[in-house]
């Protein structure tokens, strides 16, 4: 079946650092993928989305690349800041009345 | 200002009682969700409703029921018979099955005494 596979935290870094989060996948298709993110106490929101192999979507300084070769949508951003310390969900859908699925999520802290 | 509204952000049970958390939006979006998040586990589907007066089972409705009378609504009722309950309750909707976009509320967090 469909399943999300994320690299587990939490992931601690100072703030500048270069981020990724690893993000792979298995799914029948060609299913849409989405990086979303949760600050604490807070629900989820998009962070960034891509709906076809090589497309890149980016947000707020994020990017991530939909590789098919690799089934992977890896998560990167060039200099975090404090203020990207959240939990951060990996997901796929295949739209078509499909359930979206989730990873579970890497709590992402940065320090000052 | 359009969005997902969940309430109570903060509600407390004593053990064989029922609570219904309430999910309404004004977003016009057919299809609405409820996730349970726990440490460690990520979201897990509960129940998910795509058109009015129809919903459907997600991976861990047991203990859980929902109704959906209107477009705008969709609450959760987590009976006695939810052995574990105690956790952070996401609701979300979605404008269409096709983009596969979700908007979520604020959550709701239950705890059992």
């Amino acid at each position: 079946g469909n399943s999300v596979t994320q690299m587990e935290g939490p992931v601690t870094l100072s703030e500048e650092a270069f981020l990724t989060i690893n993000c792979t996948y298995t799914a029948t298709g060609y299913p849409s993928l989405f990086w979303y993110v949760q600050y604490p106490g807070e629900g989820l929101q998009l962070l960034l989305k891509a709906t076809k192999a090589d497309d890149k979507g980016s947000n707020k300084g994020f990017e991530a690349t939909y590789r098919k070769e690799t089934t992977s949508f890896h998560l990167e951003k060039g200099s975090v800041q404090v203020s990207d310390s959240a939990v951060y969900f990996c997901a796929l859908s295949r739209g078509r009345d499909d359930k979206i699925i989730f990873g579970k999520g890497t709590r992402l802290h940065i320090l000052p | 200002d359009g969005g997902i509204t969940q309430s109570p952000k903060y509600l407390f049970r004593k053990e064989g009682q029922n609570v219904t958390l309430s999910c309404e939006q004004n977003l016009n979006h057919d299809a609405m969700y409820w996730y349970r998040q726990d440490p460690g586990q990520g979201l897990r589907l509960i129940y998910y409703s795509q058109i009015v007066n129809d919903f459907q089972k997600g991976d861990i409705a047991e203990g859980y029921s929902v109704s959906r009378e209107k477009k705008e609504s969709f609450p959760l009722t987590v009976t006695s018979a939810q052995k574990n309950p105690t956790a952070f309750y996401l609701c979300a909707s979605s404008p269409d099955s096709l983009t596969g976009e979700l908007f979520f509320g604020e959550g709701s967090r239950l705890t059992v005494l």
